[in-house]
This record gives C-alpha cells, sequence and structure tokens, in this order.
C-alpha cells in the first residue's frame, strides 16, 4: 500500500511570488487535510477536501487555496507568499472524513520566503 | 474556542524507564476524540493512540498509554520502557464530534530517549 506523498520536500521562493505543493494521497483515501506546522509550534488546520469539495477552513486568508482531483490526489496553492508562510506544510489523508478515520500524514513540504 | 495545552517543551528518559507526557484542552463539548501523534525526524507524524470522550475506558496501544480525566480535562500519554525509537516531538491533539473533521494540535513535547 503507497503511502502519502508530497512534493516538493523542499522549496524556497521569494516574497510576492506563487507556489504550489502537491500531495498524493493512500489509496482507496477520499479525503486530504493540509496543515502549516510553523519552526516549534503544532500543526495548525488549512482547509479539508473531502470528494472534491473543500469541507472546511481554518483560520487562513483566500490567498491559501486549494484543489482536490478525481484520483483524490491535492494541491495546496498559496499566492502573494509572505516571509511568516515559511513552514512545513503537512498534507494528511483519510478513509474519510469522520473521526473514526485516521489521518495518514505525508512528510511534508518545507516552505522557506525569503 | 477549543484549545490544547503541552505545558512541557522538552522532557528526557533512560531506555527502559517510563515517562508521562502532560496535555490538558478546553472545549465545551461533552463528546469529542482525543490523540497522541509522534512526529520523528522523518517530519511524518505518527498516530500513537485515540481515545473517544465518551468511553471511559483508558486506551492503551502496547507499550503506550492514556490517563484520560474527562472531568478535568486531561489527557496524559504513558510511555512504558522507553525505545531509543521513541525520541521524537509528541503532540497532543483534539477533535470535535462534528462540523469540519479538523485537529486542533498542541504545541509538542521533545522527548529524547537516552541511552
Amino acid at each position: 500500500e503507497t503511502g502519502v506523498t508530497q512534493s516538493p520536500t523542499h522549496l524556497i521562493k521569494t516574497r510576492g511570488q506563487q507556489v504550489t505543493l502537491r500531495c498524493s494521497s493512500q489509496s482507496g483515501h477520499n479525503t486530504v487535510s493540509w496543515y502549516q506546522q510553523a519552526l516549534g509550534q503544532g500543526p495548525q488546520f488549512i482547509f479539508q477536501y473531502y470528494r472534491e469539495e473543500e469541507n472546511g477552513r481554518g483560520n487562513f486568508p483566500p490567498r491559501f487555496s486549494g484543489l482536490q482531483f478525481p484520483n483524490y490526489s491535492s494541491e495546496l496553492n498559496v499566492n502573494a507568499l509572505e516571509l511568516d508562510d515559511s513552514a512545513l506544510y503537512l498534507c494528511a489523508s483519510s478513509l474519510d472524513r469522520g473521526p473514526i478515520s485516521p489521518l495518514h500524514f505525508g512528510n511534508g513540504t518545507r516552505l522557506t520566503v525569503t | 474556542a477549543q484549545t490544547v495545552t503541552q505545558s512541557q517543551p522538552e522532557m528526557s528518559v533512560q531506555e527502559a524507564e517510563t515517562v508521562t507526557l502532560s496535555c490538558t484542552y478546553d472545549t465545551s463539548e461533552s463528546n469529542y476524540y482525543l490523540f497522541w501523534y509522534k512526529q520523528p525526524p522523518s517530519r511524518q507524524m505518527i498516530l500513537v493512540i485515540r481515545q473517544e470522550a465518551y468511553k471511559q475506558q483508558n486506551a492503551t496501544e502496547n507499550r503506550f498509554s492514556v490517563n484520560f480525566q474527562k472531568a478535568a480535562k486531561s489527557f496524559s500519554l504513558k510511555i512504558s520502557d522507553s525505545q531509543l525509537g521513541d525520541t521524537a516531538m509528541y503532540f497532543c491533539a483534539f477533535m470535535p464530534p462534528s462540523g469540519t473533521y479538523k485537529y486542533i494540535f498542541g504545541t509538542g513535547t521533545r522527548l529524547k530517549v537516552l541511552a
């Protein structure tokens, strides 16, 4: 069984640029969640996608957007990058969107904004 | 708003000893879910143990067990017979019972197991 894979593993961008992070969910999982983990902090919920529809959003501005594709892979897009966007971005997939289905996390994408 | 607090930024334990990591949370919900996740240097978050609030019995998974005190809103993790591979960041997380099934994480406890 293939786990959750994220690409790229590391990325350096300049303030004001745009970035796209990618996530391939675990086989059979229809739900993908994205989290931002700043250095020394716990992950913070960005949004969740269930069967290609956004299923909830955390306290992040609209320049954070996402997509889920028919194969349930997902993208996180961030426009107009700011220095505070520097963080580890974690993608997690689950069999379903409820609490019974545990999250399976990828290894994350480390984004550095200079 | 729901919050999760981990008051121990760092802890260390000798190999084969027992260690307890603390977590408190705040919520007005009566039913919810609590989790402990482990994040080793590889960065991948791994589920350690889960507890449903409506279950009075404390969850156990091999060497890992929890002490769930609902009235005190406390959810501590006990690791018995600590192993070097247990060295990691440990995050306590809360999930509300409905709506957006998002995790609310604490700030983590860095655990180092000493040989």
